[in-house]
């Protein structure tokens, strides 16, 4: 049983350049949360989200952020116009119901040049 | 709104010998989950140990152990035995019960070292 992926494992882009990061949740799980961690830090929610639905999106970005998880297909985090501040380990995590407990993926660290 | 506080940025111990990682938090709910992951330089976030508010038994999970005092809001970590493996960060997290019933807020994270 697979864990949660995410791809890519690492992401340069160059300033103003869109970054868009993958997260395939455990097999069966609909709750999908992503997380960002900025150096030296602990890990930040950002949005949490159920299949073509956003639950909860009060810790991302207002510009140029954007989240979607699909009926079909894994979750998306979109960064447009990249800029510097947004370099940062991005984790995704799933779970089975709204409270289970949540599995994290590896993680893509993000680079922006 | 609800804050994590791990006091020790970097902590170090002894191989087969006992260390104890601080966390307080923050709340005004009576009911919430408490955690503890691990992050080894793999990145990938591990949960090492979760303890539910309204237990007053604290949680333990082989040689990891809490020590949850609700009035005072902490929740240590004990790590007894410390292997070479448990090198890491470690992050203390808080979840509410109820709310958005998913968002962890994360502590800035403890370094732990184990010497051989």
């Amino acid at each position: 049983n697979a864990g949660v992926m995410q791809n890519p494992r690492h992401l340069v882009r160059r300033r103003g350049q869109e970054a868009r990061l993958r997260c395939s949740p455990m097999k069966g799980h609909s709750h999908v949360y992503w997380y960002r961690q900025l150096p030296e830090e602990g890990l930040k929610f950002m949005v949490y989200l159920q299949k073509e639905n956003i639950i909860d999106e009060s810790g991302m970005p207002k510009e140029r952020f954007s989240a979607e998880f699909p009926k079909e297909g894994p979750s998306i985090l979109r960064i447009q116009q990249v800029v510097r501040g947004d370099s940062a380990a991005y984790f995704c995590a799933s779970s089975l119901r709204g409270l289970a407990e949540a599995f994290f993926g590896q993680g893509t660290r993000l680079t922006v040049v | 709104a609800q804050t994590v506080t791990q006091s020790q940025p970097e902590m170090s111990v002894q191989e087969a010998e006992t260390v104890t990682l601080s966390c307080t938090y923050d709340t005004s709910e009576s009911d919430y989950y408490l955690f503890w992951y691990k992050q080894p330089p793999s990145r990938q976030m591990i949960l090492v140990i979760r303890q539910e508010a309204y237990k007053q038994q604290n949680a333990t999970e082989n040689r990891f152990s809490v020590n949850f005092q609700k009035a005072a809001k902490s929740f240590s970590l004990k790590i007894s035995d410390s292997q070479l493996g448990d090198a890491a960060m470690y992050f203390c997290a808080y979840r509410s019960r109820g709310g958005s019933q998913g968002n962890l807020i994360f502590g800035k994270g403890t370094k732990l070292s184990v010497k051989p």
